[in-house]
């Protein structure tokens, strides 16, 4: 089965750029999605296809993808920024595809 | 605006079935290009996929719980329900139904319920 990899925690402070990676064999194959979720709450798609935003979700937050590593992009970090976020891709590399979701980074603003 | 609302018994005993259902409002389950799913997550951790299915009953499942998930949909109420059988407490968790924008080659999931905590105990 498909694995992805993401770290369990990442710091930052206020005005800064945060990155959180999401590792994966030969991830850049495949379309990376990004959630947002904070306490208590439903996760939200914050971004899709690697780099494009749904609408009403701030330019701060932007995406990459390459080779093994797919990274969500915060810039300018503010205080309601801290959240889980979570990494998924489509598996559909079997005869069973599936949702795989990386184990979760919780962002941390100092 | 698209709404999904979970239903079902918040307790469960162990060995005893699961039954969860989502009701979707604001739109319909037969859309085309859409998939519906059910997401759970453990108390403190991370999310895990447990099933989607299309409106005409064509369904995908995660190979770790296949054996024990059933996803079915009824069009005539806009709902689609999971039944996960022989629970114990591993299968305690917030249950979250999920619309999947399905394309060939990836599946984005762009509207969740509120999830609904499910505690499997005796």
């Amino acid at each position: 089965s498909y694995v992805l990899t993401q770290p369990p925690s990442v710091s930052v402070a206020p005005g800064q750029t945060a990155r959180i990676t999401c590792g994966g064999n030969n991830i850049g194959s495949k379309s990376v999605h990004w959630y947002q979720q904070k306490p208590g709450q439903a996760p939200v798609l914050v971004v899709y296809d690697d780099s494009d935003r749904p609408s009403g979700i701030p330019e701060r937050f932007s995406g990459s993808n390459s080779g093994n590593t797919a990274t969500l992009t915060i810039s300018r970090v503010e205080a309601g920024d801290e959240a889980d976020y979570y990494c998924q891709v489509w598996d559909s590399s079997s005869d069973h595809p599936y949702v795989v979701f990386g184990g979760g980074t919780k962002l941390t603003v100092l | 605006q698209l709404q999904l609302q979970e239903s079902g018994p918040g307790l469960v005993k162990p060995s005893e079935t699961l039954s969860l259902t989502c009701t979707v409002s604001g739109g319909s389950i037969s859309s085309s290009s859409y998939y519906w799913g059910w997401i759970r997550q453990p108390p403190g951790k991370g999310l895990e996929w447990i099933g989607s299915i299309y409106y005409s009953g064509s369904t995908y499942y995660n190979p770790s719980l296949k054996s024990r998930v059933t996803i079915s949909v009824d069009t005539s109420k806009n709902q689609f329900s999971l039944k996960l059988s022989s629970v114990t407490a591993a299968d305690t968790a917030v249950y979250y139904c999920a619309r999947l924008l399905a394309t060939g080659t990836t599946a984005i999931i762009d509207y969740w319920g509120q999830g609904t905590l499910v505690t499997v105990s005796s």
